[in-house]
């Protein structure tokens, strides 16, 4: 049974510092890892979507990697904002038709 | 990206009534759409599959009589709370699989929720 963790589950830190999320899932197979943005009382928005046979993406100033072997992803955050804060999951999207969430890192960014 | 929309964003119901969330696939066809719950400073919960036309599969716990789900074409599923009571109230969110196409069918698009509140 896929299971994912996140941590830490909550950060806070000054504007401007570089910081990582991480996420781990115990079972390597798998189709996809996503990860989600979500603001209080907001749906998700998704972020970068990993396939199974990438190591990593980028866009703008978020980098997500991911390593199937040893069951791990990050999100990198460069340059963070006030913006930023909010909700992140990561979800991973299993080979047995169902994608299984994270419980989430709480983010915030002190302007 | 692929679109899924769902409606109504919100809706606020008396206790006993029942609620209908729809959730559509805008620009591909979903043969696989997927039901999801958060309570409150809570992850998303897996509540049921369902497979258009047929039926759908509920997870442990979730009570298809009290969630009924219909995947009646490749493009729309409902979810209907029935006789909704208070603790019924959460974030409702569905995803859509694709069929191979313009979309990678192994990728599931999420919708932006529902939000429910029984009073």
């Amino acid at each position: 049974k896929q299971e994912v963790t996140q941590i830490p589950a909550a950060l806070s830190v000054p504007e401007g510092e570089n910081l990582v999320l991480n996420c781990s899932f115990t079972d390597s197979a798998i189709y996809n890892l996503q990860w989600f943005r979500q603001d209080p009382g907001k749906g998700l928005t998704s972020l970068l979507l990993i396939q199974s046979s990438q190591r990593e993406q980028t866009s703008g100033r978020l980098n997500a990697s991911l390593d199937k072997s040893s069951g791990r992803s990050t999100l990198y955050i460069a340059a963070s904002q006030p913006g930023d804060s909010a909700t992140y999951l990561c979800a991973v999207d299993t080979s047995y038709d169902k994608v299984i969430f994270g419980p989430g890192t709480s983010l915030s960014v002190i302007p | 990206g692929a679109v899924v929309s769902q409606h109504p964003s919100w809706v606020i119901c008396k206790s006993g009534t029942s609620v209908k969330i729809e959730c559509r696939s805008l620009d591909f066809q979903a043969t696989t759409m997927f039901w999801y719950r958060q309570f409150p400073k809570q992850s998303l919960m897996l509540m049921a599959t369902s497979n258009e036309g047929s039926k759908a599969t509920y997870e442990q716990g979730v009570e298809k009589d009290k969630f009924l789900i219909n995947h009646a074409s490749l493009t729309l599923s409902t979810l209907t709370v029935t006789s909704a009571h208070p603790e019924d109230s959460s974030f409702y969110i569905c995803s859509a699989r694709g069929v191979s196409g313009r979309w990678s069918a192994d990728t599931q698009y999420f919708g932006p929720g529902t939000r429910l509140t029984v009073l």
